[in-house]
């Protein structure tokens, strides 16, 4: 069975800071793929980025990075110089190579970003 | 950019009525999803269809759902005798290929059981 944890529920930053959204996964397949989505107050899906199982190298993108590391089955995501539209909740997912794909979402962590 | 949607926004229903919800995934995608976030809380999985027939259903996808693709562009999610604990929000996904492309989600319909 496939699990994802996003232990932090909620997270309040001050305007410009960094914060660190992390995110464990469980997963038996060798070969499955991680997500991250933003659910902003408006309430739709917005998907951020994916990454492989057998693919550990770091992105950034602009102001958003994540760093994923096998090792300890994380795949943690960072927004450098936070702004308040960044504000939203931010949801962890995963998705094995077989069956029907289906994407296992974390509990998600609101991101309060404040002036 | 293409984009899913779902029709409608809002929809408000009796307890017992039947209800479908509407999605026209993004053209050239081949597999399609249902979601479902009960207000707070994560989303889930509902189902997952691809070449005209489910090819996973999770435990919340019992007897009263259904899922059809009338024609070539619409997938429909329709809940038999609706509950009151049936009242989410219902997400529409679709994406190209399989788990290693990302699925794109529709706005979304808030269902309500009166």
């Amino acid at each position: 069975a496939q699990k994802v944890t996003q232990a932090q529920t909620e997270i309040s930053v001050v305007e410009k800071e960094d914060v660190t959204l992390d995110c464990v996964y469980e997963t038996r397949d060798t070969t499955y793929y991680l997500f991250w989505y933003k659910q902003p107050p408006s309430g739709e899906l917005v998907f951020l980025i994916r990454r492989n199982s057998f693919d550990e190298q770091n992105e950034i993108s602009g102001r958003y990075s994540w760093n994923f590391q096998k090792s300890t089955s994380s795949f943690n995501f960072t927004i450098t110089a936070s702004q308040v539209v960044d504000s939203a909740v931010y949801f962890c997912a995963l998705s094995g190579a077989g069956g029907g794909n289906k994407l296992t979402f974390g509990t998600g962590t609101q991101l309060k970003v404040e002036l | 950019e293409p984009e899913v949607t779902q029709t409608p926004s809002h929809q408000v229903t009796q307890m017992g009525q039947e209800v479908i919800l509407r999605c026209v995934p993004i053209s050239n995608h081949l597999y399609f999803y249902w979601y479902r976030q009960i207000l707070g809380q994560k989303v889930e999985f509902l189902v997952s269809f691809y070449n005209n027939e489910i090819s996973e259903k999770s435990e919340i996808f019992d007897d009263q759902f259904s899922v059809e693709r009338p024609d070539g562009s619409n997938f429909t999610l329709k809940i038999r005798s609706t509950k009151l604990e049936d009242s989410a929000m219902y997400f529409c996904a679709s994406s190209l290929y399989r788990a290693q492309e990302p699925q794109h989600f529709g706005d979304g319909t808030r269902l309500s059981i009166l």
